[in-house]
């Protein structure tokens, strides 16, 4: 059973430039979450989708954005980039997400985008 | 506001030895605590998890002490080996588990 597929694995951006990240989920799964993981923050929560709905939203700014397709695979974009985006981006999918405990979220290897 | 806090930062334990790290949290709506292992160039792979109506839950070496009152949980890894040797994070989450809280991890590493 293939696992969750994150592409690229690794990028490098300017600047003021945009970034598309791709994420493949576990097939059947319909939840796909995105973290952003730093070594200053941490792992940080982005958004979660759900049958192609946004239905959880971290704190970060409208710069990052994201969509879910009706085949549950996602991505995610960061518009006007910021050295501080500097990051490795993680998905996770889960079964339907919802209730707490319920379904496992399993992690993709992420995309470790740097940005100069 | 960090709602989980994880200790300590890193960690050194002989192999054999008994691995602790421990985790407190401020939300009371948590519902739901995960610990995720990470090993360099992997994303997190949950460990074990449990619910604040279980005061302990043992998978194999690992176990997960929970205490509600006091708002904290720990994970103690028994005959911790080398290969345990990663980074792991407790986590916290109510109503979405995908919405995860993250402590900011600790650095495992066992010695020979």
């Amino acid at each position: 059973k293939a696992g969750v597929t994150q592409t690229p694995r690794y990028l490098i951006k300017t600047r003021g430039q945009q970034v598309t990240l791709s994420c493949s989920p576990i097939s059947g799964h319909r939840s796909v979450s995105w973290y952003q993981q730093t070594p200053g923050q941490g792992l940080q929560f982005l958004f979660e989708y759900f049958s192609e709905t946004q239905r959880n939203k971290g704190n970060f700014p409208g710069r990052f954005s994201g969509r879910q397709f009706s085949n549950s695979r996602s991505e995610m974009n960061v518009s006007t980039l910021e050295l501080g985006d500097s990051a490795l981006y993680l998905c996770a999918s889960s079964l339907s997400g919802g209730s707490a405990g319920a379904n496992v979220l399993t992690f993709g290897a992420g995309s470790r985008l740097t940005v100069l | 506001q960090q709602q989980v806090k994880q200790s300590p930062q890193s960690l050194i334990v002989q192999k054999g030895g008994i691995s602790i790290i421990n985790c407190a949290y401020e939300n009371t709506a948590f519902d739901y605590f995960p610990w995720y292992q990470q090993f360099p160039g992997k994303g997190p792979a949950l460990l074990i998890a449990i619910r604040p109506d279980v005061s302990e839950k043992k998978e194999g070496r690992f176990t997960i002490s929970f205490n509600k009152s006091a708002k904290q949980f720990s994970l103690h890894i028994m005959d911790s080996q080398p290969g345990d040797s990663a980074t792991y994070f407790c986590a916290a989450s109510w109503g979405a588990a995908s919405k995860l809280t993250f402590g900011t991890g600790t650095r495992l590493q066992v010695t020979l």
